[in-house]
């Protein structure tokens, strides 16, 4: 069955920077788009980045554009997200998650939490 | 950026009770819509794409249904295990955005 499993989260202090990765398992992960979604403590959901299958096209939102970077690794069925300069609002729980623009979001990590705070 | 608006927030449901949330994005996203449930701690969960299209292992008893701007998810007899928080999310174009939500409660 599909699997993604996140790691990499913890406490940082702002300004700091973090890497999160995601163990993709029970699919052929070189054929589908990632993308990274959080969700702040008691708020709803919110898109981060997506990457293609590939990883040749790579999309953010305004809200993290120029401090995050997504990545993958196929070959360790691996996706990564690089978080640098991060503050306060960053304060998260971070989902990767399969699908992207006109491809439905069908599995979810079980989620990795980021604190941010001095 | 395209803005989905669910409702209500919230609403409390007798067991067996026919529930309905509905969704209504700011432009035309076509069929482009997912329902997702999350239940408290734990990380969502597909239900239904494309509008309709049951998610394989989802029960029978939730359904969906739209096009265009308004869409909805309807939940018939209402189940304990069916309790928690169900967002819409269009992914038509980027950024990907979701609704706010919406809690589901027993009465």
């Amino acid at each position: 069955q599909v699997q993604l499993v996140e790691s990499g989260g913890g406490l940082v202090k702002p300004g700091g920077s973090l890497r999160l990765s995601c163990a993709a398992s029970g699919f052929t992960f070189s054929d589908y788009y990632m993308s990274w979604i959080r969700q702040a403590p008691g708020k709803g959901l919110e898109w981060l980045s997506y990457i293609s299958s590939s990883g040749t096209s790579i999309r953010y939102s305004d809200s993290v554009k120029g401090r995050f970077t997504i990545s993958r690794d196929n070959a360790k069925r691996s996706l990564f997200l690089q978080m640098n300069s991060l503050r306060a609002e960053d304060t998260a729980i971070y989902y990767c998650a399969r699908g992207a623009d006109e491809l439905p979001t069908d599995y979810w990590g079980q989620g990795t939490l980021v604190t941010v705070s001095s | 950026d395209i803005q989905m608006t669910q409702s209500p927030s919230s609403l409390s449901a007798s067991l067996g009770d026919r529930v309905t949330i509905t969704c209504q994005a700011s432009q035309d996203i076509t069929n482009y819509l997912d329902w997702h449930q999350q239940k408290p701690g734990k990380a969502p969960k597909l239900l239904i794409y494309d509008a309709s299209t049951l998610q394989t292992g989802v029960p029978s008893r939730f359904s969906g249904s739209g096009s265009g701007t308004q869409f909805t998810l309807t939940i018939s007899n209402l189940q304990p295990e069916d309790i928690g928080t169900y967002y819409c999310q269009q992914y038509d174009n980027l950024p990907l955005t979701f609704g706010g939500g919406t809690k589901v409660e027993l009465k």
